[in-house]
């Protein structure tokens, strides 16, 4: 079965600073993998994701994520961070069905002054 | 409106009351979901409706049950709930192609059980 492990429940980072935040999938299949983030009071928002072709991925907002099949990977970074980009993040994998997100346990992201 | 909206946004109910949740979506797509996000959990597909038509269901207890009326609405109807199930319940909608659609997610109903 597909999954996603997000390592670091919380993760804070100074405004201007690199984010980086991790997942690490498991598939028995070729993955597509996605990036959502949740600001506080809404739904989610979909970032980037990966289904075939170019493994580095843009998405909005300058983040972007690689997808790296030998360390299982698909890492989120922004070069500089901005105080609106603390929210909740969250990585996803398509599951068996075709239908299903499995998503991690989100990562919380907080940007200090 | 546009996008996926829910109402409402908030909702409190006992034990014993019967509640409906509501979803519309504004895309055109042909499927819909239900989701739970509860705290320090990952979010919990419910229901899959594709086409109009339950296409999964991941072992939800029968307290709650979806209905999709037309490719547009999507409700969940409650009924002796329990406190445990207190969560954020999210609607999302894709145009199903399949595996790599994107699914739009609407901003949920934050309930609370009494």
């Amino acid at each position: 079965a597909q999954s996603v492990t997000q390592l670091g429940s919380h993760v804070s980072v100074s405004e201007g600073a690199l984010v980086l935040l991790r997942c690490n999938y498991s598939s028995s299949v070729p993955p597509y993998l996605f990036w959502y983030v949740q600001y506080p009071n809404q739904g989610l928002q979909l970032l980037l994701k990966y289904t075939t072709g170019a493994t580095l991925v843009k998405g909005i907002n300058g983040f972007e994520a690689e997808f790296k099949k030998s360390e299982t990977s698909f890492h989120l970074t922004k070069p500089s961070a901005h105080m609106s980009d603390a929210a909740e993040y969250f990585c996803a994998v398509r599951g068996n069905s075709g239908y299903a997100l499995n998503f991690g346990k989100g990562t919380s992201l907080l940007v200090t002054p | 409106e546009t996008g996926v909206t829910q109402t409402p946004r908030h909702l409190v109910m006992g034990m014993t009351n019967k509640k409906s949740l509501k979803c519309e979506q504004h895309l055109g797509h042909n499927a819909m979901y239900w989701y739970k996000q509860s705290a320090k959990k990952p979010l919990e597909l419910m229901f899959v409706y594709s086409l109009e038509e339950r296409v999964e269901n991941n072992s939800v207890p029968s307290r709650f049950s979806p209905e999709c009326p037309n490719s547009s609405h999507l409700f969940l109807h409650l009924h002796t709930l329990q406190p445990e199930d207190s969560a954020l319940y999210l609607c999302a909608s894709s145009q199903a192609q399949g595996y790599t659609d994107t699914q739009y997610f609407g901003p949920g109903t934050r309930l609370t059980v009494l």
